[in-house]
């Protein structure tokens, strides 16, 4: 089946760094991808759905400048949390779709994010 | 109001029996997708089974099946023979509409906590 590639897995940083997270299509082309985040013990929240060439659609309050999304290819999606702070730790998790597969989103394994 | 609704934080079964997880859904799209997904304590979101709205019969894959009542907006996901490895938790989502091919997003529900008991 369809695979989806979240990098990294986990990663720690202090508070005021950034930190980029990477999802990747491996064995088809996504137009659309999907970012969501979820706290512990809690449901997914979509974040903002990113389309290829065109700029990121964000849900309400989420801040576009904080959560910056690039799709600059049809097979990879980044996410980079600038200036991230403590209450920015979540786990973040990435998926991907594609006309002619609208039936099944795939998910990444997910990014665990943690600010010290 | 909530667009996807669990109302089983958590669930017990002993390994080998069926057990059936509830969802409701609220929506007024007539073009809508259901979804089920399992996320172990690894973080990842595995897809099990889709259904839908305009599907006459309910899904099924493999010991995942979908118990699908669309006059009461119900999408309940029946697993039969539970395993050890099925403890996890499940997320019902929703996708509403599907004009023009676009993929819409999922609305996740707040997920059921499956304990298999040996």
């Amino acid at each position: 089946g369809a695979v989806v590639s979240q990098h990294p897995s986990r990663v720690i940083c202090k508070s005021g760094t950034s930190v980029k997270i990477e999802c990747r299509s491996l064995d088809f082309q996504a137009t659309t991808m999907f970012w969501y985040r979820q706290f512990p013990k809690q449901s997914l929240m979509l974040m903002a759905t990113s389309n290829e060439g065109s700029k990121a659609t964000y849900e309400q309050g989420v801040e576009k400048d904080k959560f910056l999304i690039n799709h600059a290819s049809l097979t990879l999606s980044t996410l980079t949390v600038t200036s991230a702070h403590p209450e920015d730790s979540s786990f973040y998790i990435c998926s991907a779709g594609t006309r002619g597969r609208n039936e099944k989103l795939f998910f990444g394994s997910g990014t665990q994010l943690s600010v010290l | 109001a909530q667009k996807i609704t669990q109302t089983q934080p958590g669930m017990f079964v002993q390994e080998k029996e069926a057990v059936t997880l509830d969802c409701t859904y609220d929506t007024s799209d007539p073009s809508y997708g259901l979804f089920w997904y399992k996320q172990p304590s690894s973080g990842e979101m595995i897809f099990l089974i889709y259904q839908g709205s305009y599907d006459q019969q309910n899904a099924t894959e493999g010991r995942y099946s979908l118990n699908f009542q669309k006059a009461r907006k119900s999408a309940n996901l029946v697993i039969s023979a539970s395993q050890l490895g099925d403890s996890a938790m499940y997320f019902c989502a929703m996708r509403e509409g599907r004009a023009g091919g676009s993929q819409g997003n999922l609305i996740f529900g707040k997920g059921t906590k499956l304990s298999v008991k040996p």
